[in-house]
């Protein structure tokens, strides 16, 4: 069964650039699969930030399209998300997944709270 | 892209059923049937419970139903128990451009 395990600072500078790795495992990253990144505010609901293919095709959320970049690391077995400017209202619990079915998140990390604050 | 519409709130007793509506446009949940469902219990990771519309993944029980009908969605949990306390989440492919959208989400309350 495929696990999803996110890292990353848990606080970021306000005008910063959050970074986020998942590892994952027990399956492979160049599976046919796309990897997704999901936010959700506290006490809010999901926003679905973009996904990625094995191969580096990606697509982003147009409200976020502007800050974001996701890459894949095929040796290591995981991917990541960058968000550069972020501000207040980037403070979330990000997780990452796996779209197993068709345009369909399967699997979900644990998620890690991100706070942007100075 | 907007999120799609959920009710608040929904609330059952045990052993009754509730349902949950999730309403998008025509470039979302009417366009396509990769509508999912989603529980999150509190602290947890979401989990999916109904994929393109109304299958459910493995492990998930038949309690748990889906369906859809012009740009409305639908879950129908039955026979509810303490355990389907929890919220819900509606999501859909939106689009051309392989985009998502989730819904506003729907605290159903086991009374």
């Amino acid at each position: 069964q495929v696990q999803l395990q996110e890292s990353g600072p848990g606080l970021v500078k306000p005008s910063g650039t959050l970074s986020l790795t998942c590892a994952v495992s027990g399956g492979s990253i160049t599976s046919s699969n796309w990897w997704s990144w999901v936010r959700q505010p506290p006490g809010k609901g999901l926003e679905w930030i973009g996904e990625i293919y094995h191969g580096g095709n990606t697509n982003y959320n147009p409200s976020l399209k502007s800050r974001v970049t996701m890459s894949v690391d095929k040796s290591k077995n995981q991917f990541s998300l960058n968000l550069s400017s972020v501000t207040a209202a980037d403070t979330a619990v990000y997780y990452c997944a796996r779209s197993g079915y068709p345009y369909t998140v399967d699997y979900w990390g644990q998620g890690t709270l991100v706070t942007v604050s100075s | 892209q907007s999120a799609l519409t959920q009710p608040p709130s929904a609330s059952g007793s045990p052993g009754q059923s509730v349902t949950i509506s999730c309403t998008g446009t025509s470039s979302d949940v009417g366009g396509y049937n990769y509508v999912s469902w989603y529980q999150q219990h509190p602290g947890k990771a979401p989990k999916l419970i109904i994929y393109e519309v109304n299958k459910r993944p493995s492990g998930v029980p038949d309690r748990f139903s889906g369906s859809k009908s012009g740009n409305t969605a639908s879950l129908t949990v039955s026979g509810l128990q303490a355990e389907d306390e929890a919220d819900y989440y509606c999501g859909s492919h939106a689009g051309s451009n392989n985009l998502r959208v989730f819904g506003t989400g729907t605290k159903v309350t086991v009374l």
